[in-house]
């Protein structure tokens, strides 16, 4: 099974919403990653988490906050969000080697209104 | 910084045609590369991904990319391309650990 599962599919909020994204993966990996994408451009490095420890932040503003729960799991809790951030966030699942594959979730679509 | 450059934004080509989308990436001691789709509202699908060895590099779908250093490029090609492969394709390379890094991406239209 080499499936990445992401809910919701979409989310609508307002700016003043709280809001999470969930992630879930069965393959075993350890590495766990959230990416976003804007609409026609490529996917941009968010988080990456480490047998469940936070190994890369990409200077992420602190309105999205990452959590790792367990191996399997992986969230990014969403506050205060501006409209710019909307786009589709994907999520990614490896195991811990730097050239080992990242299989993706199919993406939350987000808008913030 | 490392990174991955796609030479055309938009390839368009006729059904059973033979397609190549270009990817250069900056040199560097070690190059890790990597060629993904992404089929419309989905996420990425690995196609393939050099690592090191023969330079042929062959992928699912009928794709199969050339890692050239002398000339730092690690083009994807297929022999005859199908409506389904209709999609965006892009080039990514790793940056640091685990950091990939994605060029602006290609998107492949095919032509009946």
């Amino acid at each position: 099974d080499t499936e990445v599962t992401q809910t919701p599919k979409h989310l609508v909020m307002g700016m003043t919403n709280k809001k999470s994204l969930k992630c879930e993966q069965h393959m075993g990996h350890r590495a766990m990653y959230w990416y976003k994408q804007k609409a026609k451009k490529p996917p941009e490095l968010m988080f990456v988490y480490s047998y469940e420890k936070l190994s890369i932040n990409e200077s992420v503003p602190s309105r999205f906050s990452p959590e790792c729960p367990n191996s399997s799991l992986l969230n990014l809790h969403l506050h205060a969000l501006q409209p710019e951030d909307s786009a589709l966030y994907l999520c990614a699942s490896s195991q811990v080697g730097i050239t080992d594959t990242q299989y993706f979730g199919p993406g939350t679509r987000l808008t913030v209104l | 910084a490392q990174s991955v450059t796609q030479l055309d934004s938009q390839v368009p080509v006729f059904e059973e045609a033979p397609v190549e989308l270009r990817c250069n990436y900056s040199s560097s001691v070690s190059v890790y590369l990597f060629w993904y789709v992404q089929y419309p509202n989905q996420g990425l699908q690995l196609l393939l991904k050099y690592l090191s060895g023969s330079t042929l590099v062959k992928g699912i779908n009928g794709f199969e990319a050339e890692f050239n250093k002398s000339q730092t490029s690690f083009h994807l090609r297929k022999p005859s391309v199908h409506i389904s492969d209709t999609a965006e394709y892009f080039c990514a390379r790793i940056q640091g650990a685990q950091k990939l890094v994605f060029g602006q991406g290609t998107r492949l239209t095919i032509n009946p």
